[in-house]
Order: structure tokens, then C-alpha cells, then sequence
């Protein structure tokens, strides 16, 4: 079992849309969680960070963490076609600093 | 402040060549970590320095080596390049300190094709 499952998509909605994306991790030695954002063709972009279960808000974006069932999720209100990107959730931690990766979703905002 | 930087932007190898791949981290960062983005199989950990030392390396085989330099810039050298190497290779750096250990930063990777 890959220790952090990502559904690929493709997923595409409607400008305006609230989007879900959701990873799932087998560790529950993992501490640190991330939501990384890549363009085609360019590097993966910090977009959230968050260590504790529960919810961190960041302007349209909200990331979930539940430590109990051991899954993260990255909300986004009010879709923009500039939110066209493959995202990607990671963690650190279990006593080391890299970072394992979903395989990234690739979202399509329609306008 | 400037980014995390990478050169070359792409790279063209033939089988059993030798690639060379450079970063340099954000200004006050000491830690540098290479990842690999091959289609398919999403971003893998290759390699990760501190302070001039390897300090921990991914599941790639020995071919795959780098170091890290005083001034905190790395370098990726991959040896008798595979077509399967091909890839986008980037490049991470973070801060050590302050407990911001797990941030990592990328920059805009190297693109290597082996032919």
C-alpha cells in the first residue's frame, strides 16, 4: 500500500464550484501535512501547511486534517480558472524531514 | 527574495551518459532535497543534504549522487543514464531552524530526456 493515495482525477467544474480533494495516508506516525499546487510544466508551489487535526482557512482555501481516519482534504470556494492545476498533498515527518507524495489530482476549472 | 533556482531548464542525454544537475536554495536556507517527477509516478524523494552532509536518500540506485556545497547549493549527478531517468528532476530547499524544518520550497526543475 502506497503510504499516501491521491485520487488522479481528472476533475473539472464549474467556475464558482467549491472543489474537494482528498488523500488518504497509511502512517499514523505522520505529522505534517501539505498542499502543494503545480502549473503544467512548473514547480510544485506551497499552498497550505497544517501540523493538528481540524481546519486551517487560507482566503478561498481550506485544508482538513482528521488524524483519526487518517485523511486530509483541500476545499476551495469560489473556483477560479486560474485554479487549473495538478494538486498535490504530502507529508513529512516519522522522524524525517522529506516529503511523500500523492500522486497529484489535476483540476480543470471551466469558466 | 528570490527562489529556489535550477539549471539547466532542460537537459538532453543519450544512454549511458552522465547528467549534472545544479540548485541553489533560498538565501538562509541549509537544507536542500532532490525529488524526481517521472510521468505516471509522481514526485519520489532522491536525496536530501544539511549542512554539507547526505543525510538521508530515497530508493534510486547508486548511480543517482549529489553533494552539497559551503555556500549551500547542490548538485545532482546521475550516472550511465537510463531511459527511464527521464523525468523532471527539482530541487527543494528549507530552513533548519525555527521549527520550520518540514517547509519546503521548490524550484522550477530540470527537465532531462534521454534518448
Amino acid at each position: 500500500q502506497k503510504e499516501v493515495e491521491q485520487d488522479p482525477g481528472p476533475l473539472s467544474v464549474p467556475e464558482g464550484a467549491i472543489v474537494s480533494l482528498n488523500c488518504t495516508y497509511s502512517n499514523s506516525a505522520f505529522q505534517y501535512f501539505m498542499w502543494y499546487r503545480q502549473y503544467s510544466r512548473k514547480g510544485p508551489e506551497l499552498l497550505m501547511y497544517t501540523y493538528s487535526s481540524g481546519n486551517k482557512e487560507d482566503g478561498r482555501f481550506t485544508a482538513q486534517v482528521d488524524k483519526s481516519s487518517k485523511y486530509i482534504s483541500l476545499f476551495i470556494r469560489d473556483s477560479q480558472p486560474s485554479d487549473s492545476a495538478t494538486y498535490l498533498c504530502a507529508r513529512s515527518g516519522a522522524g524525517s524531514y522529506q516529503l511523500t507524495f500523492g500522486k497529484g489530482t489535476k483540476l480543470s476549472v471551466i469558466p | 527574495e528570490a527562489g529556489v533556482t535550477q539549471s539547466p531548464t532542460h537537459l538532453i542525454k543519450t544512454r549511458g551518459q552522465q547528467a549534472t544537475l545544479r540548485c541553489s536554495p533560498i538565501s538562509g536556507h541549509t537544507s536542500v532535497y532532490w525529488y524526481q517527477q517521472a510521468l505516471g509516478l509522481g514526485l519520489q524523494f532522491l536525496l536530501w543534504y544539511d549542512e554539507g552532509e547526505e543525510r538521508n536518500r530515497g530508493n534510486f540506485p547508486p548511480r543517482f549522487s549529489g553533494r552539497q556545497f559551503p555556500n549551500y547549493s547542490s548538485e545532482l549527478n546521475v550516472n550511465a543514464l537510463e531511459l527511464e531517468d527521464s523525468a523532471l528532476y527539482l530541487c527543494a530547499s528549507s530552513s533548519t531552524s525555527g521549527g520550520d524544518q518540514e517547509t519546503q520550497y521548490f524550484g522550477p526543475g530540470t527537465r532531462l530526456l534521454v534518448l
